[in-house]
């Protein structure tokens, strides 16, 4: 079946490390996106990518960088950068790069700080 | 900015009792509207959407009709069951703004007792 899938489903972090997130689709979506999710927040962009080799910042980048080598993967790096990194991270994809397309979402990872 | 709020939970419900979550926008263009469910511990899906004004989108029970002389999308369902207990996000595209991401509001947390 077709999906996405995110690794680690739970992640642990001692401050000042870096951490990558992964996220691979076997949609054949061309567009992909992070999201951060906070309790009482809603879901926050951090970026977002149309198609291969290039990405976009969303709303709160700072402290993260991805990356977009093919078609099928974008992983999120959390930087030691990102002051208050613990959250559930969301992964999600669409056919095209449309608002009207339906977002797919992976099933989450959860990143906590020590 | 384009913006969506939605009404703060959490909602608390006996089983059987009518749903309505309450969603207005704001939009520069001419937006779809899209109501999304959470499950615990899972990504989001979609639940329905609408891309035009007076649609009325249904799945699983639930309607929301696009109302944009109110600049409305409100959820309803009328008998809510145990399973339904989740968290819902409305969501907004604005395609007059161009392609751009969805926007999210907070989210409303449903939890529906037997």
């Amino acid at each position: 079946d077709g999906g996405i899938t995110q690794s680690p489903k739970y992640l642990f972090r001692k401050e000042g490390q870096n951490v990558t997130l992964s996220c691979e689709q076997n949609l054949n979506h061309d567009a992909m996106y992070w999201y951060r999710q906070d309790p009482g927040q809603g879901l926050r962009l951090i970026y977002y990518s149309q198609i291969v080799n290039d990405f976009q910042k969303g709303d709160i980048a700072e402290g993260y960088s991805v990356s977009r080598e093919k078609k099928e993967s974008f992983p999120l790096t959390v930087t030691s950068a990102q002051k208050n990194p613990t959250a559930f991270y969301l992964c999600a994809s669409t056919l095209a790069f449309s608002g009207a397309n339906v977002l797919t979402f992976g099933a989450g990872s959860r990143l906590t700080v020590l | 900015g384009d913006s969506v709020t939605q009404m703060e939970g959490p909602v608390t419900l006996s089983e059987e009792a009518f749903l309505t979550i309450n969603c207005t926008y704001t939009a520069t263009g001419y937006p779809s509207l899209f109501w999304y469910v959470q499950y615990p511990g899972e990504g989001l899906q979609l639940l329905l959407k609408a891309t035009k004004a007076d649609d009325k989108g249904s799945n699983k029970g639930f309607e929301a009709t696009y109302r944009k002389e109110t600049t409305s999308f409100h959820l309803e369902k009328g008998s809510v069951q145990v399973s339904d207990s989740a968290v819902y996000f409305c969501a907004l595209s604005d395609r007059g703004s161009g392609n751009t991401p969805l926007v999210f509001g907070k989210g409303t947390r449903l939890s529906v007792i037997a």
